[in-house]
């Protein structure tokens, strides 16, 4: 079946360092491709997504391409910020059934420190 | 536009007990989810319905979960008897169709004793 595949964490930055998070697929067909974040006591936010091979997602800073060669979508941020530190889960939608359930990764934590 | 709702946020029971979870998904919207996500893991869908009907309950344990959208809009969702390994955060989403983003609600962090 589908599955989505993301570094380990927890990582830890410094203010102003840029972020890379890992992210990898497993799913036939043309999955639609998310970056969700939680922030602490707070549910699950669409952070962005790509819908076909070659797009790129953005918002709030990060971005994210769609890259069906690599069958990759990983999330980057050029300078983060404390109010960064958050879970973020790598997810896809749509795959190998057509089917349109969220499935996730396992989540990233990321800590920013000042 | 009101987000998605969820009661109560947080449930402590014993084993064996029963317990229900309420959802109200953004109005207006025809698909809503109900996802478990275990402590370090990322959600995993338990139940899809489009309007009050169900579209994929392959992963829900039927022999103690149990979930309803009665009337298309609100809906419960019950696990009788509880086992330890419930302990959980119950998730619903809700989305204005398939294939439209999925909007998540805060929550119900159910601990099982």
């Amino acid at each position: 079946g589908d599955s989505v595949t993301q570094m380990e964490g927890p990582v830890t930055l410094s203010e102003e360092a840029f972020l890379t998070i890992n992210c990898t697929y497993t799913a036939t067909g043309y999955p639609s491709l998310f970056w969700y974040v939680q922030y602490p006591g707070e549910g699950l936010q669409l952070l962005l997504k790509a819908t076909k091979a070659d797009d790129k997602g953005s918002n709030k800073g990060f971005e994210a391409t769609y890259r069906k060669e690599t069958t990759s979508f990983h999330l980057e941020k050029g300078s983060v910020q404390v109010s960064d530190s958050a879970v973020y889960f790598c997810a896809l939608s749509g795959g190998t059934s057509g089917n349109t359930p969220l499935v996730f990764g396992k989540g990233t934590r990321l800590s920013v420190i000042a | 536009e009101a987000g998605v709702a969820q009661s109560p946020r947080y449930k402590i029971i014993e084993k064996r007990q029963s317990v229900a979870f309420w959802c109200n998904p953004i109005s207006g919207h025809a698909t809503l989810y109900w996802y478990q996500q275990i402590l370090g893991q990322g959600p995993k869908l338990l139940i899809q319905f489009q309007n009050n009907g169900v579209v994929d309950d392959s992963q829900l344990p039927k022999d103690r979960f149990s979930a309803e959208r009665l009337k298309g809009v609100d809906s419960t969702l019950k696990i009788q008897p509880a086992k330890l390994e419930d302990s959980a955060v119950y998730l619903c989403a809700s989305s204005s169709s398939f294939q439209e983003t999925q909007y998540f609600g805060p929550g119900t962090r159910l601990l099982v004793l």
